[in-house]
């Protein structure tokens, strides 16, 4: 089954305590994302990616790292997580071409206490 | 720079009565713009796009979308509301020069679908 997969669903942490949270997709897409849902803001992009190695900031890259070694792969790191970084995050892949949707995985819901 | 406006919070509306929710873009290029749909705990899934062609496009469980380039919208209707169509919906867009472009998505609207 074509599917963008996310680990952990739930995780809830400390201040400080540094934590992945992993990404992984089959279908061989080289657009990949990482986005946060806050209530009232939508989804907001962190970080993406357009193919093994290449990587840019999105609008709320602070407080966040990512890399993409290869190509089904793409961590979310936070070195340092604060409880501002509380939030329902979502990675999504597509195709490189023009005109094609994402494919969310089923999130990642983060407590940073 | 572009965005996306999603004007109500929340759509009520009863069973079996046509759907309509709203979303107005914002974008320098040729649009492109998508649907999707966001259920309780779950990731969000493609609706219907609009790259080209026709104004009216239809997607997935019998909902379909209208553009209009002289108002800069593109809502979502459904003829006939189910229940089950009771969820997050959020519009998004993209410039569609070539290259990698932002994805930039509205804040959703929430669709009730009363019995």
């Amino acid at each position: 089954e074509a599917q963008v997969t996310q680990n952990p669903r739930y995780l809830i942490t400390v201040t400080g305590k540094k934590l992945t949270v992993t990404c992984s997709q089959n279908m061989n897409h080289e657009y990949m994302s990482w986005y946060r849902q806050d209530p009232g803001l939508g989804l907001r992009q962190i970080y993406y990616s357009m193919n093994v190695e290449v990587t840019d900031k999105g609008d709320v890259p602070e407080g966040y790292k990512v890399s993409r070694k290869e190509k089904r792969n793409f961590p979310l790191i936070l070195e340092s997580p604060s409880p501002n970084q509380t939030s329902l995050y979502f990675c999504a892949s597509r195709p490189q071409g023009q005109g094609y949707g994402y494919t969310f995985g089923s999130g990642t819901r983060l407590t940073v206490v | 720079a572009q965005s996306v406006a999603q004007p109500e919070d929340q759509v009520n509306v009863a069973e079996g009565n046509p759907l309509t929710v709203k979303c107005t873009y914002s974008v320098s290029g040729n649009p492109y713009l998508f649907w999707y749909v966001q259920y309780p705990n779950r990731g969000l899934q493609f609706l219907l796009k609009y790259i080209t062609g026709d104004n009216l496009v239809k997607g997935s469980y019998g909902f379909e979308a209208e553009f209009n380039k002289s108002q800069t919208s593109f809502h979502l209707k459904k003829p006939s509301a189910l229940v089950s169509d009771s969820a997050l919906y959020f519009c998004a867009v993209r410039d569609g020069s070539g290259g990698y472009q932002k994805v930039t998505f509205g804040t959703g609207t929430k669709l009730q679908v009363i019995p």
